[in-house]
């Protein structure tokens, strides 16, 4: 089945640096991938989505200067989150989309990575 | 923005119990998803329904999609301290993906 990565699995940081979580679809091409937040047991918000070779679209709310992201491959999508502060801190996940696939719902998700900013 | 409301928020029952949570929503959806997630893992995909009035049996859960699909329910029979986790309804529209608020089910042995 399409597996997808995310690395780091948890970092810890201080306040003021940036911090880069990788998003890997290991066995399948995604052109296009998504970036959530998590709050302990609640839903997860789409941050932005992320097209291989295009700028990223961002929800409203979410800054785009605050959270870079870069789809450089059809394999690879990276978020920076820049300056991290205490209120950063979250579990990020990714998901891919499968390319060429008819329908949206053909997404595989990442096992998350764990942010904590001190 | 298509809000989909799940209840309960929370829930915590004994092993062996039944328990239905409910996925609901104004808008009308292609299809829709169920999914697990236990802490500090991704989503797990459950199920996907697309037809409405569509009942999807999987061992000892039970989806079943709106007639207007609009709506999803998922029955689980006879819990189990496996089956805790957070439970996150999808619905699919065009090219967008909804996530449900989340339901937080905790199974005592």
């Amino acid at each position: 089945g399409a597996v997808v990565s995310q690395h780091p699995s948890w970092v810890i940081c201080k306040s003021g640096t940036s911090v880069k979580i990788e998003c890997r679809s290991l066995d399948f091409q995604a052109t296009t991938m998504f970036w959530y937040r998590q709050f302990p047991k609640q839903s997860l918000m789409l941050m932005a989505t992320s097209n291989e070779g295009s700028k990223a679209t961002y929800e409203q709310g979410v800054e785009k200067d605050k959270f870079l992201i870069n789809h450089a491959s059809l394999t690879l999508s990276t978020l920076t989150v820049t300056s991290a502060h205490p209120e950063d801190s979250s579990f990020y996940i990714c998901s891919a989309g499968l390319a060429g696939a008819l329908r949206q719902e053909t997404q595989y998700f990442g096992p998350g990575t764990r942010l904590l900013v001190l | 923005t298509q809000l989909l409301e799940q209840s309960p928020q929370f829930l915590s029952i004994q092993e062996g119990e039944n328990l239905t949570v409910y996925c609901n929503s104004s808008s009308v959806f292609s299809s829709l998803q169920w999914y697990r997630q236990e802490p500090g893992e991704g989503p797990v995909l459950l199920v996907t329904v697309v037809t409405g009035g569509e009942v999807k049996k999987l061992k000892r859960l039970t989806f079943q999609f709106g007639d207007a699909r609009k709506d999803s329910s998922l029955h689980i029979t006879a819990a189990q301290t496996g089956d805790t986790g957070l439970y996150l309804c999808a619905g699919i529209t065009g090219n967008q993906f909804y996530f449900g608020t989340g339901t937080s089910l905790t199974v005592i042995p």
